[in-house]
């Protein structure tokens, strides 16, 4: 199994509060995705990353910033929670940008925004 | 732009019974195709995958996908299914876009199999 630690694991927390959750990989793999997954929507790009500090939006990045200090880590950041941000959230690595390659998938963090 | 299609969000086969799950998609260059799934509170993983040769691909757990660019389906098959294959798929399309993997995923199939 690819090495992907995403923390926390569950969160619950208040409209209005900030919120970090945190992809940890081990694969030295270049690039880092965050994706979240709601029903009826499959899975849709928030942000990624293709090296360190270089990083660059999704689809539905609004409300969401990210950080890659570390080739292992990457951070995402809600700045101030909504219920709409209510989802599972999931890191997934990869080390090509060619598109044939594969997909890791860190096994979520779900985030209920009260 | 690319997108894929998933018929159906939900399919029930019997054990032992023919799984099909059906995937088209649209791309402007030719698509690299994955299949993934995922097992309840896990992540995803790659089932099978074609980008180049043969059409007919073989993956994990006895599933396989066919590449059929003149009807642009990728139909996800296994023979005969098993209660382990209780699971939701995601048909997923890629293409090289400037520096990033772009994956534009399905909206996902939930298989499950009746005993």
């Amino acid at each position: 199994d690819a090495g992907i630690t995403q923390s926390p694991r569950h969160k619950v927390t208040e409209t209005g509060t900030p919120v970090t959750l945190r992809c940890h990989q081990t694969e030295n793999h270049r690039y880092m995705y965050w994706y979240r997954q709601d029903p009826g929507h499959g899975l849709r790009l928030i942000h990624y990353s293709y090296g360190v500090k270089d990083t660059d939006k999704g689809e539905v990045s609004d409300g969401y910033s990210v950080s890659r200090s570390k080739t292992e880590d990457f951070l995402l950041t809600l700045e101030s929670a909504t219920s709409s941000q209510t989802s599972v959230y999931f890191c997934a690595i990869s080390e090509s940008s060619q598109g044939t390659g594969e997909l890791f998938f860190g096994e979520g963090s779900r985030l209920t925004v009260l | 732009a690319q997108s894929v299609t998933q018929l159906g969000s939900h399919v029930s086969v019997s054990e032992g019974a023919l799984v099909l799950l059906r995937c088209n998609y649209s791309s402007s260059v030719p698509p690299y195709l994955f299949w993934y799934v995922q097992y309840p509170n896990q992540g995803l993983q790659l089932l099978l995958k074609y980008t180049t040769g043969a059409t007919l691909v073989k993956g994990i757990n006895g599933f396989e996908a066919e590449f059929k660019k003149s009807e642009t389906s990728f139909h996800l098959t296994k023979p005969s299914a098993h209660m382990s294959d209780a699971a939701e798929y995601f048909c997923a399309v890629t293409l090289n876009s400037g520096g990033y993997q772009k994956v534009t995923f399905g909206t996902g199939t939930k298989l499950q199999v009746i005993p």
